[in-house]
């Protein structure tokens, strides 16, 4: 089992590109999120969905777009990178109706917009 | 408000003693769950343990005990016998289950660095 996959492990950008940071998940969970982590504020939510076609905003969801299409994939797309958006970002995903059941993490993205 | 609160930014344990780690939640919802996890230095998430608002007894897994004081509104995470390869950051985690429902957003503490010296 692979788990929650995230591509690509690192990434610099320059302000003003676009790109995607790509996230599967091979548990058939319905749940699945975006969170960024920066020094000294913990993991802070982005954008989540509870399944397929089904997508909302989280805490810091500005400058990033989500899409879910199938229940394997959850893209996070920057449409306009930006110096603040200098993160480590993580996908987590979980199955909805067991409330005991935790989050489980990709490895993380650790992006740098120069 | 903060949802979730961690007020050691960083704590220090000698090997083979016990150590806790300190959160405390703020939540109106009556049913919620709090997790812990370790990000060691490589960076994943490892998830250690999981407390239900409803759950009568202090959760435990191995080394990790969840010392839930429900009207205290806190979670502490104790580890017994503290090893080198604990050191790691510590994350505090709340779900609130609304409606009785477990689409709730999970929400993180600021995390705990924890150093095990030998």
């Amino acid at each position: 089992n692979a788990g929650v996959t995230q591509t690509p492990k690192f990434q610099v950008l320059k302000t003003g590109q676009s790109m995607t940071l790509q996230c599967a998940q091979d548990m058939n969970h319905e749940y699945m999120s975006w969170y960024r982590q920066d020094p000294g504020m913990g993991l802070r939510l982005i954008h989540y969905s509870v399944g397929a076609g089904i997508t909302d905003q989280g805490e810091v969801p500005n400058g990033y777009n989500v899409s879910r299409s199938t229940t394997e994939d959850f893209p996070l797309r920057l449409l306009s990178a930006a110096p603040s958006q200098t993160s480590v970002y993580f996908c987590a995903s979980r199955p909805l109706g067991d409330f005991s059941s935790p989050l489980h993490f990709g490895n993380g993205t650790r992006l740098t917009v120069t | 408000a903060q949802k979730i609160t961690q007020t050691q930014p960083g704590m220090f344990v000698q090997e083979k003693e016990a150590v806790t780690l300190d959160c405390t939640y703020d939540t109106s919802d009556p049913s919620y769950g709090l997790f812990w996890y370790k990000q060691p230095s490589s960076g994943e998430m490892i998830f250690l343990i999981y407390q239900g608002s409803y759950d009568q007894q202090n959760a435990t897994e191995g080394r990790y005990s969840l010392n839930f004081q429900k009207a205290r509104k806190s979670a502490n995470l104790v580890i017994s016998a503290s090893q080198l390869g604990d050191s790691a950051m510590y994350f505090c985690a709340m779900r609130e289950d609304r409606g009785g429902t477990s689409y709730g957003k999970l929400t993180f503490g600021q995390g705990t660095i924890l150093t095990v010296h030998p």
